[in-house]
């Protein structure tokens, strides 16, 4: 199947620092892009999806000013949280879609984030 | 009503059995349903995917979709304590809704 990246797989950071983390297609070409967190013990919820050159469409409830996504190519895209604190702590995933027939979202190994 | 829904579980089944997962949509837009696992602490990893009505089997998983119903449902035979995990559905419609997940416990 397709591979996607993500990087870092887990980051410690202080409140009021911003942080970056990659999503790479690695062997495919993802029209969209996908980012979703999930708090421990809960279900996955979509924060944003971005299609390649357009700004993203986020979810009610996320604030993009704070969530910052940029899809810049056909293989990567970059979801920065800027002036994190403890309570955006949370596993960030995101995942790629080539669109074709199935449309199946393939997901990258996530992010743990722990903002101290 | 929720756009997807699925019981939470904990299931729980004796290793060797049948595990029956399933999944009831409101979107009859849908045209896709793809089942994910997600093992604890992992990010989800797809299993199959089914977009017509029936039964389509893949090893030991077997999807099965009624759209008049809006229901999809996961068969996993020969369930092993490998298969514990978290499984959501997701339908494909104008977006993409992931289920809340049902945790399966495979009993050894």
């Amino acid at each position: 199947g397709a591979v996607v990246s993500q990087h870092p797989s887990w980051v410690i950071c202080k409140s009021g620092t911003s942080v970056k983390i990659e999503c790479r297609s690695l062997d495919f070409q993802a029209t969209t892009m996908f980012w979703y967190r999930q708090f421990p013990k809960q279900s996955l919820m979509l924060m944003a999806t971005s299609n390649e050159g357009s700004k993203a469409t986020y979810e009610q409830g996320v604030e993009k000013d704070k969530f910052l996504i940029n899809h810049a190519s056909l293989t990567l895209s970059t979801l920065t949280v800027t002036s994190a604190h403890p309570e955006d702590s949370s596993f960030y995933i995101c995942s790629a879609s080539s669109g074709g027939v199935s449309n199946e979202q393939f997901f990258g190994p996530g992010t743990r984030l722990t903002v101290l | 009503q929720k756009e997807v829904e699925q019981n939470s579980g904990p299931l729980s089944v004796p290793e060797g059995a049948i595990a029956s997962l399933n999944c009831t949509y409101s979107d009859r837009g849908s045209q896709s349903f793809f089942w994910y696992r997600q093992y604890s602490g992992k990010s989800p990893e797809l299993i199959m995917f089914i977009y017509s009505n029936g039964d389509k089997e893949d090893g030991r998983f077997t999807a099965q979709l009624n759209k008049a119903s809006q229901y999809v449902s996961l068969l996993i035979r020969d369930s092993q304590p490998s298969d514990s995990a978290t499984y959501l559905c997701a339908p494909l419609g104008q977006n993409f809704v992931f289920g809340p997940g049902t945790r399966l416990s495979v009993l050894p």
